[in-house]
């Protein structure tokens, strides 16, 4: 089974900052990678597909790069919105993964 | 619009069994997979298995093979996640979600979750 590994688990940063995570596979996976925001009590709500492409909605503060094992989501300028957790998500032969998320805080 | 409806929250008792559903609408309901996520209370997402209803076609997370059944009504655009003998530890939210992308590579659509409490 392809792992996901998340880092960091827990980010603590200011409105403003831009913030960086990063998501590592066990092996490659292509650009077979999707990125979620979940809020407490909320369903998960997808971000960014096949890598890099930005779902319709989704503010462009958002940004994801990366292909093979490493990605990363980037947000340009954290705003108070954007206090969630995020988990990367990856597909492999009709196996579908994700990390394990990470959690911005507010510092 | 697009959506998926779950079914209500479920509290029930060790060994009992159980069904939810997840009910597509604004979309062609056999046209895209629907998978089933676990989150367990205070813990991370876990994809648990996946099935194309225009011909019921499942695949399951080895973690969940033969711990639950998915399956289909196309009839009434409706998915079904079922357990035949819940545990304290199938205690958790469980969303359905909409696959998408060349490969359904990705999950763009959400239920806004089943509660499940299994407890005696």
């Amino acid at each position: 089974d392809i792992q996901m590994t998340q880092s960091p688990s827990t980010l603590s940063a200011s409105v403003g900052d831009r913030v960086t995570i990063t998501c590592r596979a066990s092996q490659s996976i292509s650009s077979w990678l999707a990125w979620y925001q979940q809020k407490p009590g909320k369903a998960p709500k997808l971000l960014i597909y096949k890598a890099s492409s930005l779902e319709s909605g989704v503010p462009s503060r958002f940004s994801g790069s990366g292909s093979g094992t490493e990605f990363t989501l980037t947000i340009s300028s954290l705003q108070p919105d954007d206090f969630a957790t995020y988990y990367c998500q990856q597909y492999n032969s009709y196996t579908w993964t994700f990390g394990q998320g990470t959690k911005v805080e507010i510092k | 619009e697009v959506q998926l409806v779950q079914s209500g929250a479920e509290v029930k008792k060790p060994g009992e069994s159980l069904k939810i559903s997840c009910k597509g609408s604004g979309y062609s309901f056999t046209s895209y997979w629907i998978g089933w996520v676990r989150q367990m209370p205070g813990k991370g997402l876990e994809w648990m298995g996946i099935i194309y209803p225009g011909d019921s076609d499942t695949r399951y997370s080895p973690s969940f093979q033969g711990q639950v059944t998915i399956s289909a009504d196309k009839s009434i655009s409706t998915a079904y996640l079922q357990w035949s003998s819940l545990k304290a530890s199938d205690t958790a939210m469980y969303y359905c979600a909409r696959h998408n992308g060349d490969y359904s590579d990705y999950m763009d659509v959400w239920g806004k979750g089943t509660t499940v409490t299994v407890s005696s």
